[in-house]
């Protein structure tokens, strides 16, 4: 099965600063990479995602970024704002629901 | 539309009790899941659904049973309580075609004493 790497586990920035969280993954017949986020007490709501056969995606603030060959993707935050603190998974999948999530990635983002 | 909608959010049971987590979505999503949170663990996958009548396993399905009568509702089972079963449970749901993007409950804390 996929095993699913997710570092840094915490990450601490100063409000403006950029952050970034790489996952990585085993399954080469993954081809969907999506990033999840998790505010306290709430589900984990899809934020970003890409597929295997585009390298980059961006979305205002946030990208996400994919090699395939090192079988890594990484989330990208710039100017990151306080209402970005969240747990931010990765959770990279082959299709039908077999999705497996990382550990997390708490990010705290100070004023 | 409400989304995906658990109840209760929070339960406390003793060990060897039953009880069923309720699960319902408005979106005539075909999938359906359960996945359990643990600290530090990430989300792993108990059961998931692909259709009316189907189900099938995930990463953690022992002392749970699912069942999927209509596309909307999609309960989980807990046979006989017990503290390691003590997790955050959310149930996610999504098109078929879309199965990356799977829309989440608000979640259920239950409590094995």
């Amino acid at each position: 099965g996929e095993n699913v790497e997710q570092h840094p586990s915490t990450l601490s920035v100063q409000e403006g600063d950029s952050a970034v969280i790489k996952c990585t993954y085993s399954d080469s017949a993954s081809n969907y990479f999506p990033w999840y986020k998790q505010e306290l007490g709430k589900g984990p709501q899809l934020i970003i995602d890409i597929r295997s056969n585009v390298g980059e995606k961006k979305d205002q603030r946030i990208a996400v970024t994919l090699n395939k060959t090192a079988k890594h993707f990484s989330l990208h935050i710039t100017e990151t704002q306080p209402e970005d603190s969240a747990v931010y998974f990765c959770a990279p999948n082959t299709g039908f629901q077999k999705l497996v999530f990382g550990t997390g990635t708490r990010l705290l983002v100070s004023p | 539309n409400a989304g995906v909608t658990q109840t209760p959010k929070f339960q406390v049971l003793k060990t060897g009790q039953s009880m069923t987590l309720q699960c319902a979505q408005d979106m005539n999503h075909e999938y359906m899941s359960w996945y359990r949170q643990d600290p530090g663990m990430g989300l792993r996958l108990i059961h998931y659904s692909v259709g009316a009548g189907i189900t099938d396993q995930g990463e953690v399905p022992n002392g749970y049973n699912v069942s999927r009568s209509t596309t909307e509702d999609f309960p989980l089972r807990l046979l006989s309580a017990a503290p390691s079963q003590t997790s955050v449970y959310f149930c996610a749901s999504s098109y078929a075609d879309k199965d990356y993007e799977q829309y989440f409950g608000p979640g259920t804390r239950l409590t094995v004493t």
